[in-house]
């Protein structure tokens, strides 16, 4: 099974300012690296598939790259919608998830 | 658009048998990959398994001994069952939609429907 971990947990921001999460794979998922976004109450919504293609109707200001074990989502200018918890999951084979990282107002 | 709405009971009991239906809407169930996620109260995510509209399937090894999933075309659906389950098994459960191109990154998701595994 392929591990994913995530830093940091927690990551207390203000609207405007940039966010910058990472995702760490026990090995190599080559570009098979999504994330998505999850509210309370709220089914996960994928932002970025294939590391760094943004999925339809995604705001310019998300953002993903990395390859192979080491991955980066960065929003450029927070808003206040984008508070929430963060999931990267690698979809290259047996699918797993990481452990997300929480994006809070500061 | 497409939407999906997950059905079944919201109680199960210990060493009974989980069987859910996701209902796909405003659009077509053909020549996608159809998958069911789980997550505990306050936990993470845990993929359980997929199927395409031909029935291929994938499961997690964790699962695998105890899930089964079929798809129905002609009524727009697809099903999960779990054997055996226990407490553990208590969680909401999601169906979500993946693209032939990118296989198991889940675009479209299901509102999720709580399941509790209790006497």
């Amino acid at each position: 099974e392929i591990v994913l971990t995530q830093s940091p947990a927690t990551l207390s921001l203000s609207p405007g300012e940039r966010a910058t999460l990472s995702c760490r794979a026990s090995q190599s998922v080559s570009s098979y690296l999504a994330w998505y976004q999850q509210k309370p109450g709220q089914a996960p919504r994928l932002l970025i598939y294939d590391a760094s293609n943004r999925a339809t109707g995604i705001p310019a200001r998300f953002s993903g790259s990395g390859s192979g074990t080491d991955f980066t989502l960065t929003v450029s200018s927070l808003e206040p919608e984008d508070f929430g918890v963060y999931y990267c999951q690698q979809h290259s084979n047996w699918p797993t998830f990481g452990p997300g990282t929480k994006v809070d107002i500061k | 658009q497409v939407q999906l709405q997950e059905s079944g009971p919201g109680l199960v009991k210990p060493s009974e048998t989980l069987s859910l239906t996701c209902t796909v809407s405003g659009g077509s169930i053909s020549s996608y990959y159809w998958g069911w996620i789980r997550q505990p109260a306050g936990k993470g995510l845990e993929w359980i398994g997929h199927i395409y509209t031909s029935g291929s399937t994938n499961y997690s090894p964790s699962l695998k001994s105890r899930a089964t999933m079929s798809v129905d075309t002609s009524k727009n659906q697809f099903s999960l069952k779990l054997s055996s389950v226990t407490a553990a098994d208590t969680a909401v459960y999601y169906c979500a939609r993946s693209d032939l191109s990118r296989i198991d990154a889940f675009d479209i998701w299901g509102q999720g429907t709580m399941v509790t595994v209790s006497s």
